[in-house]
């Protein structure tokens, strides 16, 4: 079955650009969102189709997905961000949403 | 704006059924071009997708949870519902109801509007 890896945690000085991988085999063919999740809130949608930001998540927050990598890059990055961050895909083969394992963002 | 607020008994017993309600309300589901979807987080874990359903009743489910999983939709009350049979403490989750972009986008996932989330403890 198709999974999705993310590294468990990524440590980030204020100011700095993190960057948040998601990998799969052949994820370009794939279409990604991108989700954050404060403690103890509901996750929130960051990125969707890829690389589109949803009505009111700041231009800091941007999506690529290409070969075997999907990438979250948040730019600038703010206390405000420390979440965890969970990339998510439909896969056809199993008619499963899947969702990464989630990557906890500390900010330094 | 979309608001959904899950409902449902907070325990439940090993080898009964769940039962949880998402309630919708800033807009009419059936006039709403969504898909609506479950998702479950256990404590401390990872969110897994459970199922969506279409205001008609088309149905996407999560296939290792297809044989205990039933997903109703009541457009008149702008609710949706989730039954789970024969549960497990391994059921013990934060159960999140939220809209589903399938509609548009012709497959599962992308979810934008979320409810608050409401935690099911399986215990005896």
């Amino acid at each position: 079955s198709y999974v999705l890896t993310q590294p468990p945690s990524v440590s980030v000085a204020p100011g700095r650009t993190a960057r948040i991988t998601c990998g799969g085999n052949n994820i370009g063919s794939k279409t990604v969102h991108w989700y954050q999740q404060r403690p103890g809130q509901a996750p929130v949608l960051v990125v969707h189709d890829d690389s589109d930001r949803p009505s009111g998540i700041p231009e800091r927050f941007s999506g690529s997905n290409s070969g075997n990598t999907a990438t979250l890059t948040i730019s600038r990055v703010e206390a405000g961000d420390e979440a965890d961050y969970y990339c998510q895909v439909w896969d056809s083969y199993s008619d499963h949403v899947l969702f990464g394992g989630g990557t906890k963002l500390t900010v330094l | 704006q979309l608001q959904l607020q899950e409902s449902g008994p907070g325990l439940v017993k090993p080898s009964e059924t769940l039962s949880l309600t998402c309630t919708v309300s800033g807009g009419s589901m059936q006039r709403s071009n969504y898909y609506w979807a479950w998702i479950r987080q256990p404590p401390g874990k990872g969110l897994e997708w459970i199922g969506s359903i279409y205001y008609s009743g088309g149905t996407y489910y999560n296939p290792s949870l297809k044989s205990r999983l039933t997903i109703s939709i009541d457009t008149s009350k702008n609710q949706f519902s989730l039954k789970l049979t024969s549960v497990t403490a391994a059921d013990t989750a934060m159960f999140y109801c939220a809209t589903d972009r399938a509609a548009v986008t012709g497959t599962p996932g992308d979810f934008d509007y979320w409810g608050q989330g409401t935690l099911a403890i399986v215990s005896s």
